[in-house]
């Protein structure tokens, strides 16, 4: 089946040590997000790809950077982690425009703890 | 940007319709209404999505009155399965604003 996959599901950091999180889809879609979510919370969105265009929200902090080699792929790197980085991190992609008109597929989630 | 609300929770039983309202009092013009479903420890689910008066698919109806200021997911006769946080997202056509309201966490009693 096509799908969104995270990895890894858990990832365990120490504060301060950079880390990233992979994404990867079946899908084909053209536009990949990152959102971040805490607990209890919404999800939030960081940043996401249209094709290979970069588009930050503009509350995302510098901590907080993403690359996309191709189409299949898109990383989240987190710079120095704090305490307040630790949340599920979801990945999502859609096809078209990067718009509210578009369905979102949702990955799993890699849920991240800093220690 | 569109302020999105919710409510917090909402209690039902097996069997009954339940609605949930979303608010978005500043939603822009070309803002899409979209409704997903997330358990626990998985991402969020598309549930169906509108722009205005009703759209019905196999599982939800959304409710759009003409002023677009808020929306109504309706599902019907619910089961303990459907028992999640049920997500209203409104977005722009242009990109980058996308906004999930707070949640509404259902919870559905035998």
């Amino acid at each position: 089946d096509a799908m969104v996959i995270q990895n890894p599901r858990y990832q365990v950091t120490q504060f301060g040590k950079p880390v990233t999180l992979s994404c990867s889809q079946t899908l084909n879609h053209n536009v990949m997000y990152w959102y971040q979510q805490k607990s209890s919370q919404a999800p939030k969105l960081l940043f996401h790809y249209y094709d290979k265009d970069f588009n930050n929200e503009a509350d995302t902090p510098d901590n907080f950077q993403s690359r996309r080699p191709n189409t299949s792929f898109c990383f989240l790197d987190i710079r120095s982690p704090g305490l307040g980085d630790a949340a599920m991190y979801l990945c999502a992609t859609s096809r078209g425009g990067a718009g509210g008109n578009n369905e979102q597929f949702f990955g799993p989630g890699t849920r991240l703890t800093v220690l | 940007l569109a302020k999105i609300t919710q409510p917090i929770s909402m209690d039902s039983y097996e069997g009954q319709e339940v609605n949930i309202t979303c608010s978005h009092n500043n939603i822009a013009t070309n803002d899409y209404i979209t409704w997903y479903q997330q358990f626990p420890s998985q991402g969020p689910r598309f549930i169906i999505q509108g722009y205005k008066t009703k759209v019905t698919n196999e599982v939800a109806s959304l409710f759009i009155p003409a002023d677009r200021k808020s929306s109504t997911l309706s599902l019907p006769r619910v089961s303990l399965s459907d028992t999640a946080v049920y997500y209203c997202l409104v977005g722009s056509g242009a990109g980058n604003m996308l906004t999930f309201g707070g949640g509404t966490r259902l919870m559905v009693k035998p």
